[in-house]
């Protein structure tokens, strides 16, 4: 199975940029880099995904690194809403839809 | 209303019962999953399914059996629950897409199920 690499637990302060890392060293060509988040008592939800460019939405960017090896999510001002779990996944190839979940970064926003 | 819904929200059953988890979606997804959580950890898959006819194990299917109803619907059964299945069941859905894409998955909001 893929795997990733992530910090346990990463803490912000409100209204400031929140840079959570995660490192995926054994990606090949074809596989996506997925972040999920997950907030207290609910299910996962979809942050971000991305292949070799870097990607915004309204929620996040993502910035993969020029070899593929690390990637890093971006949340540009972060509120008391965005603590939670924070999931990179690296899916393969052909098999995007299987992703498999590590432990994640638990992010900690003080007010 | 939620896209994805999950019965029963709260279970406790006892060793040796046969317990059924159901789920249903209304985004008219064609792929749908069920993940189990242990505390602290990750999500596991325990099983998932392309469509109606296609039904395949994920990491941990030992001790469970699903049945896809129709498109909308995904049940899972544990024949005879366990303790070591007490657990936190996640139901999802996603759409085939285009091959290669990033096939977002939509979870439901959970099942705290509780073998004693």
């Amino acid at each position: 199975d893929a795997k990733t690499t992530q910090p346990n637990s990463m803490e912000s302060n409100e209204e400031e940029p929140v840079h959570l890392p995660c490192n995926h060293s054994t990606i090949s060509g074809t596989d996506y880099i997925h972040w999920y988040r997950q907030l207290p008592s609910q299910g996962p939800e979809y942050v971000i995904h991305g292949l070799t460019s870097n990607v915004n939405n309204r929620m996040a960017s993502l910035a993969i690194a020029e070899d593929r090896k690390s990637s890093t999510l971006i949340l540009h001002r972060a509120t008391l809403r965005d603590a939670a779990v924070y999931y990179c996944i690296q899916s393969s190839g052909g098999s995007n839809y299987k992703l498999t979940f590590g432990k994640g970064t638990l992010l900690t926003v003080n007010p | 209303d939620a896209d994805v819904t999950q019965t029963p929200r709260n279970r406790i059953t006892k060793t040796g019962k046969r317990i059924m988890l159901e789920c249903s979606q209304t985004k008219g997804h064609d792929r749908m999953y069920w993940y189990r959580q242990d505390p602290g950890l990750g999500l596991r898959l325990i099983y998932y399914s392309f469509d109606v006819k296609d039904i395949n194990k994920g990491e941990i299917s030992d001790g469970y059996s699903v049945s896809r109803q129709a498109q909308a619907k995904f049940s899972l059964s544990l024949e005879s629950a366990i303790p070591n299945q007490t657990a936190l069941y996640f139901c999802a859905t996603s759409d085939s897409g285009l091959a290669g894409a990033g096939n977002e998955q939509f979870f439901g909001p959970g099942t705290r199920l509780t073998v004693l």
